[in-house]
């Protein structure tokens, strides 16, 4: 079974800290995002990566960044975490550029900045 | 741009009794339509999809989906509700020509009670 897997299930930070949350997939696929999820906001796109050291920034990426070192792992990174970031963080995964198959997602990490 | 509107917060039906969550779309050219549920405290998991045929999807755990392309709409359907089915459920919509990501709704919450 495919697999995205989040380092993290809870996360609390302090205001201003360098936050790094951690997504691996086990499938090989090209793509990988990250997106937040708010409520009554839905699933917002923060940033995406077709491939090994490439990204493209999403709908929100102010106050993020991304690092795809090796293609199976993709880190978000909070330079310097404010409370407004409180937020579900969800990685997903596909192979290839068609969107056929669908995303597949982690289970999510929620971080609370205090 | 592309965007995906439901317009029901929340959506309240009998176990037994037929259910339909909303979900209407704009996008440039010819799109791709998905559902996904998300369980508490969890990812989210693929439904259906339509990319292109038969306006009728069939997808996982009983539910269907209706493509009609006049009134720009996706609804979720299934014949018998089950009070397994209450979770979080979001539509997601992408467009065929050449790459893109998945632009997502807000979300449904369905309560399903016995």
């Amino acid at each position: 079974d495919v697999k995205v897997t989040q380092s993290s299930r809870y996360l609390v930070k302090r205001t201003g800290e360098k936050v790094f949350l951690e997504c691996v997939q086990d499938m090989d696929h090209e793509n990988m995002f990250w997106y937040r999820q708010d409520p009554g906001l839905g699933l917002r796109l923060i940033y995406f990566s077709y491939d090994v050291k490439m990204k493209e920034k999403g709908d929100i990426p102010e106050g993020y960044s991304v690092s795809r070192e090796k293609k199976e792992r993709f880190s978000l990174i909070l330079e310097s975490a404010s409370t407004n970031q409180t937020s579900m963080y969800l990685c997903a995964s596909i192979l290839g550029r068609g969107l056929g198959h669908g995303y597949t997602f982690g289970s999510g990490t929620r971080l609370t900045v205090v | 741009a592309q965007s995906v509107a439901q317009p029901e917060d929340q959506v309240n039906v009998a176990e037994g009794n037929p259910l339909t969550v909303k979900c209407t779309y704009s996008v440039s050219g010819n799109p791709y339509l998905f559902w996904y549920v998300q369980y508490p405290n969890r990812g989210l998991q693929f439904l259906l999809k339509y990319i292109t045929g038969d306006n009728l999807v069939k997808g996982s755990y009983g539910f269907e989906a209706e493509f009609n392309k006049s009134q720009t709409s996706f609804h979720l359907k299934k014949p018998s509700a089950l009070v397994s089915d209450s979770a979080l459920y979001f539509c997601a919509v992408s467009h065929l020509s050449g790459y893109s990501t998945l632009t997502f709704g807000k979300g449904t919450m369905l309560l399903v009670s016995p």
